[in-house]
């Protein structure tokens, strides 16, 4: 039974240059979240989804980040124009929870994109 | 503003002896705690979870408990293992899908 599914593992790109991360939700969850991992700030949600609608993005640091959940099966997060600072691990992960929110629902994570930004 | 703070970036214990985490949180509103484990390359992944109606928790090797009142949670692991040794996020939630994680605690449990 496949995870959550997550690629490219690794992404090096210089700034300035368009970042496209994807994430493929376990089958059946209707609950996705992107996270961001530094460690400063440990795990941060960027945006959260539920039956593909964005409900919460209130975590997405500014306009240069976008994401986007076209089907159940597929999600991006894209940073346009990418900066040195945007270097981190992004993290998908899906659940089975409400709209509303039950914070019981286990959120299942991805194994992460690392993104150097140079 | 962390509102869920983790203040010991590592911790090593010996095999078999007890391994203590600690997590506080300054968020009153916070019901639902969680603990999650993260190898590396890997994502993390769920451990164990605690409302904020009980103080205990208990599975297997694990225990979390809370104390509401010093806004406080630890995670215990009896007896510690070489497996066990991994980056470890408390996170805490309002009743809600957001979960609000601290900045991990790596273990490495010596053999």
């Amino acid at each position: 039974d496949a995870g959550v599914i997550q690629s490219p593992r690794h992404e090096v790109t210089e700034m300035g240059q368009e970042v496209t991360l994807r994430c493929k939700p376990i089958s059946g969850h209707n609950s996705l979240f992107w996270y961001r991992q530094t460690m400063m700030r440990g795990l941060e949600l960027l945006i959260y989804f539920n039956n593909n609608v964005p409900i919460d993005d209130s975590g997405m640091p500014e306009d240069r980040f976008s994401a986007k959940m076209p089907n159940a099966s597929f999600s991006t997060l894209k940073i346009q124009p990418s900066e040195p600072r945007d270097s981190a691990v992004y993290f998908c992960a899906s659940s089975s929870g409400t709209s509303g929110g039950d914070s019981s629902y286990e959120q299942y994570f991805g194994p992460g994109t690392r993104l150097t930004v140079t | 503003d962390q509102q869920v703070k983790q203040n010991s970036p590592s911790l090593s214990v010996q095999e078999g002896r007890i391994s203590i985490l600690n997590c506080d949180y300054t968020n009153s509103m916070f019901d639902y705690f969680l603990w999650y484990k993260k190898y590396p390359a890997e994502g993390p992944t769920f451990l164990i979870s605690i409302s904020s109606i009980k103080d205990k928790n208990e599975d297997g090797r694990f225990t979390v408990f809370l104390n509401k009142s010093a806004k406080h949670l630890s995670l215990h692991i009896v007896p510690s293992q070489p497996g066990d040794s991994a980056v470890y996020f408390c996170a805490a939630s309002a009743g809600t899908y957001k979960y609000i994680f601290g900045t991990g605690t790596r273990l490495k449990v010596l053999a």
